[in-house]
């Protein structure tokens, strides 16, 4: 099926540095979202991109966070400057429709922050 | 708010044991209604979805039926198997802020053989 692909899979940073979290989508989808997901516990919306722009972002997007898709590129997760409770696995996630379509989710970048 | 309400934070079942999760959902909008199953190292991928009330979604042995009076999404499975063992999501996405795919906390199940 579809995939989505993430790069790293793990990254290992010190507190205060910036990471960005890479995310190639479903190549013919328009709708793009990263999730947060810390060890053991549910999974936290964070923010969906479409058409160049963040269309709804949660509380968890702090504004160290950004995202961009320059060029129809990957698909960015900036954080700047990152905190210990960054982190997380982050998910990418991808869909072709806004109202109905499923999600279709990468592997997951494991963030550490020392 | 909206939210996914799954109680159950882990289910163990033997093989060939009946499967019910329990999953209800809260918000003011006609949302379209998800299972997701996430295996360990993977990220959730599809299992079955719903858009419209009253009608059941099924997939490899799993099915949920959309109950728009109890505001429910229960997942059943008659005979449940070791490959099975995984993590499932309950999720969301009201269409009238449909950027936003909220999850349950989800449902450790493990199935011993």
């Amino acid at each position: 099926g579809p995939k989505v692909l993430q790069i790293p899979s793990h990254q290992i940073i010190d507190m205060g540095q910036m990471v960005t979290l890479n995310c190639d989508p479903v190549s013919n989808h328009l709708y793009f979202y990263w999730y947060k997901q810390i060890l053991g516990q549910q999974m936290e919306f964070l923010v969906n991109f479409y058409n160049g722009k963040v269309m709804e972002k949660s509380k968890l997007f702090k504004d160290q966070f950004s995202v961009e898709r320059p060029d129809g590129s990957y698909f960015t997760l900036k954080i700047q400057p990152t905190a210990l409770e960054d982190s997380a696995v982050y998910f990418c996630a991808s869909s072709r429709r806004s109202n109905t379509g499923q999600l279709y989710f990468g592997e997951g970048s494991k963030l550490t922050v020392l | 708010g909206d939210s996914v309400i799954q109680m159950q934070g882990q289910v163990t079942l033997s093989e060939n044991d009946f499967l019910f999760i329990n999953c209800t959902y809260s918000t003011t909008g006609y949302p379209t209604l998800f299972w997701y199953v996430q295996y360990s190292g993977e990220g959730p991928q599809l299992l079955l979805q719903v858009t419209t009330a009253n009608n059941k979604g099924s997939s490899r042995g799993f099915e949920a039926t959309y109950d728009k009076g109890t505001t429910s999404f229960h997942l059943q499975k008659t005979s449940v198997q070791e490959i099975d063992s995984a993590v499932y999501y309950c999720a969301m996405r009201d269409r009238t802020n449909a950027y936003k795919v909220i999850f349950g906390k989800g449902t450790h199940l493990h199935v011993l053989p």
